[in-house]
């Protein structure tokens, strides 16, 4: 079967830095997407990584290892704004999008 | 630019009654659309996908539908809910740049009583 495992919760510190890992089996491998949803509102994109390496982009970060089935998802200089949940998603062989359940980033001050 | 609307944002039903949920983009042409729903600190779930008017992939067997009767237009129906079709709706479109991520709308909240 397909999956996608991510943590459920995490806690971090203002204006710390914090990496919230994925970790994936799925039928083929056509990307990896970071989704952010903030409670009650709908996902909005962050980053894509469908080759291994490492993508900035400002204070986030997102890496990617094929052969490992392992990217994790890296924030910088952390703002109490972004207290949210990560979604991590694997697009499969048939260009359909598996869903990990989301980590919850609570952000203390 | 491309937008995505769905509404009602949030609706309370009983049981057994009908449900509609609309979903429009605008901005763009012949879009891959998408339903999904989201239980409470569960993943994203597909429940349909649609590459065209009248095309319309379903994903997980249930009491609920979904048609395209325009190109921009996709709708999610039910003739009797059920307790278990509570959850977070949301409507997606997927980009057109290579990397084919989605769009979703606000979001519709369902509660079932």
């Amino acid at each position: 079967g397909q999956n996608i495992d991510q943590p459920t919760e995490m806690t971090a510190t203002e204006g710390a830095i914090v990496q919230i890992n994925c970790t994936y089996q799925t039928s083929g491998f056509n990307g990896l997407f970071w989704y952010q949803q903030h409670a009650g509102e709908a996902p909005t994109f962050l980053s894509y990584n469908v080759l291994d390496g490492l993508e900035e982009k400002g204070r986030f970060s997102s890496f990617l290892s094929r052969s490992k089935g392992y990217s994790y998802l890296l924030l910088k200089e952390l703002q109490m704004k972004d207290s949210a949940s990560y979604l991590c998603a694997v697009m499969d062989s048939n260009y359909q999008l598996i869903w990990g359940a989301g980590t919850k980033l609570i952000i203390k001050p | 630019s491309q937008t995505i609307h769905q509404w009602p944002a949030t609706l309370v039903q009983p049981v057994g009654s009908p449900l509609s949920l609309e979903c429009t983009v605008e901005g763009t042409s012949n879009p891959n659309l998408y339903w999904y729903r989201q239980a409470a600190g569960r993943g994203l779930q597909l429940l349909f996908y649609s590459v065209g008017i009248g095309q319309i992939s379903s994903e997980v067997p249930q009491n609920l539908s979904a048609s395209r009767p325009q190109d921009r237009q996709f709708i999610l129906s039910s003739k009797k809910l059920l307790l278990s079709d509570s959850g977070f709706y949301l409507c997606a479109w997927r980009g057109v740049r290579d990397t084919g991520e989605l769009f979703f709308g606000e979001g519709s909240r369902l509660t079932v009583l």
